[in-house]
């Protein structure tokens, strides 16, 4: 049971245009969302992290919104760049909880 | 060097054969843990580590073992390793436990079961 879902494997967007990732998760006792970006050849390197106490969470290009009703979450990089193809993985955590809940990833393409 | 390694990066076996890859850190986090990549299903936990001698099942612990003697290395071991292992093995460190803690990933160790 995938309790961690990013429905869109791939997803191309051209240079300088907004990009949106999305990631729908079911356990409601997830109270802390991460996005983990992964270069080819190389691990996971944390990018952005929110708390359900909060709806945004912003630095720099990256904004990452939490919608707790519908139980879903989404990563906005503006503007895109070459440099942000990758593959991007969505991860939830409760508190006081070891263990992070990854899902399927989107590999997000960027076209010059 | 200052960080977290693995080793073999690439390794291929046979069925049946053991098979330990390697974990290293030197940041002297207490936390360490292993996970495998696969297409369609994301990164999946197989075994952490909150101390040195104390480690605990993730999600996909069946045909793996783990040890941690010291608190700086965390061996994954296949001990008769089938083709459905073949994947791509990560391994991760974190200061504290807490899902908030951020983890700190390895290059990764490319595993062919043949």
């Amino acid at each position: 049971d995938q309790q961690v879902k990013q429905n869109s494997p791939s997803l191309s967007v051209q240079e300088g245009r907004i990009s949106i990732l999305n990631c729908d998760y079911t356990n409601s006792m997830f109270d802390y969302f991460l996005w983990y970006k992964k270069y080819p050849a190389e691990g996971p390197t944390f990018l952005i992290s929110i708390s359900s106490i909060k709806d945004k969470n912003e630095d720099g290009r990256f904004t990452v919104f939490l919608n707790k009703s519908a139980k879903h979450l989404s990563l906005h990089i503006v503007p895109s760049q070459p440099g942000d193809s990758a593959v991007y993985f969505c991860a939830a955590a409760d508190f006081g909880n070891e263990k992070l809940t990854f899902g399927t990833g989107t590999r997000l393409t960027i076209i010059p | 060097d200052a960080g977290i390694t693995q080793s073999p990066r690439y390794k291929i076996t046979e069925t049946g054969r053991q098979v330990t890859l390697m974990c290293h850190q030197t940041w002297s986090h207490s936390y360490m843990f292993w996970y495998r990549q696969d297409l369609g299903h994301g990164l999946r936990l197989i075994y952490y580590s909150a101390a040195a001698d104390i480690t605990d099942k993730g999600e996909v612990p069946d045909g793996y073992v783990v040890s941690r003697s010291k608190t700086e290395n965390f061996p994954l071991t296949l001990e008769s390793a089938t083709r459905s292992q073949t994947s791509v093995y990560f391994c991760a460190s974190s200061e504290a436990g807490r899902g908030t803690d951020t983890q700190y990933f390895g290059p990764g160790t490319r595993l062919t079961v043949l």
